[in-house]
């Protein structure tokens, strides 16, 4: 069975410090990795997604995040928070290969992120 | 990306009725997906919902509770039965993009049941 874990329930920054929130997945094969962010009363946006190639991919306001397969992490960074950062972290995966019938995206539980002017 | 609306955004329904949610994309797409997120929860994925076919559903969630229908490629419904407060939730549809690996999200129904 594949599981995502998102140690940290809240991650508190000063904005304009650097932030992270970490994610480690179990999948078997190659995995899918995402991460997507949740605002208050709002759907979730994705943010961005490893699949293969460069472990460093770029996705969307200027977040990053490194896919580390010795580690089985792939922490979301960001060189400069901003208060607007401030909302709810998703990490997720999914097996590169599915099994038949089966589209399994799974979720973490979720990271809190406030950014304290 | 495609753009997902939802209908109703929120809705406060009595103990023992129904709701249905809809879900309207703006192209189409070949696979769509329920997923419900319980109050301070994580995302739980409920069902597939296949066009022309009836939905897969995951370990834990059956179609007498969750029928789901999926009459075209662009629009889904997914109807919440004898619903008790256990069932409140935001229900969420998302859509796989066409590349097949990212899955995008509408808006969500809040939903609270007394």
């Amino acid at each position: 069975a594949q599981s995502v874990a998102q140690p940290e329930d809240q991650v508190n920054v000063a904005e304009g410090n650097p932030l992270t929130v970490k994610c480690t997945y179990s999948v078997s094969g190659n995995p899918y990795l995402f991460w997507y962010v949740q605002y208050p009363n709002r759907g979730l946006q994705f943010l961005l997604k490893y699949i293969t190639g460069d472990n460093l991919v770029k996705g969307s306001y200027g977040f990053e995040a490194e896919f580390n397969k010795s580690q089985t992490s792939f922490h979301l960074k960001k060189p400069s928070a901003l208060v607007s950062d401030s909302a709810l972290y998703f990490c997720a995966v999914r097996a590169s290969l599915r099994r038949a019938g089966s589209y399994q995206l799974t979720f973490g539980k979720g990271t809190k992120l406030s950014v304290i002017p | 990306s495609a753009v997902i609306s939802q209908k109703p955004s929120r809705d406060i329904c009595q103990r023992g009725t129904s709701l249905t949610i809809q879900c309207q994309v703006d192209s189409q797409v070949t696979m769509m997906f329920w997923y419900r997120q319980q109050p301070g929860q994580s995302l739980t994925l409920i069902a597939t919902a296949n066009q022309g076919s009836e939905a897969t559903y995951e370990s834990g969630f059956v179609i007498d509770k969750f029928p789901i229908s999926r009459p075209n490629l662009t629009f889904s419904t997914l109807t919440v039965s004898n619903m008790s407060p256990e069932d409140s939730s935001i229900y969420l549809c998302s859509v796989e993009a066409t590349e097949g690996e990212t899955q995008y999200f509408g808006p969500g129904t809040r939903l609270l049941v007394l």
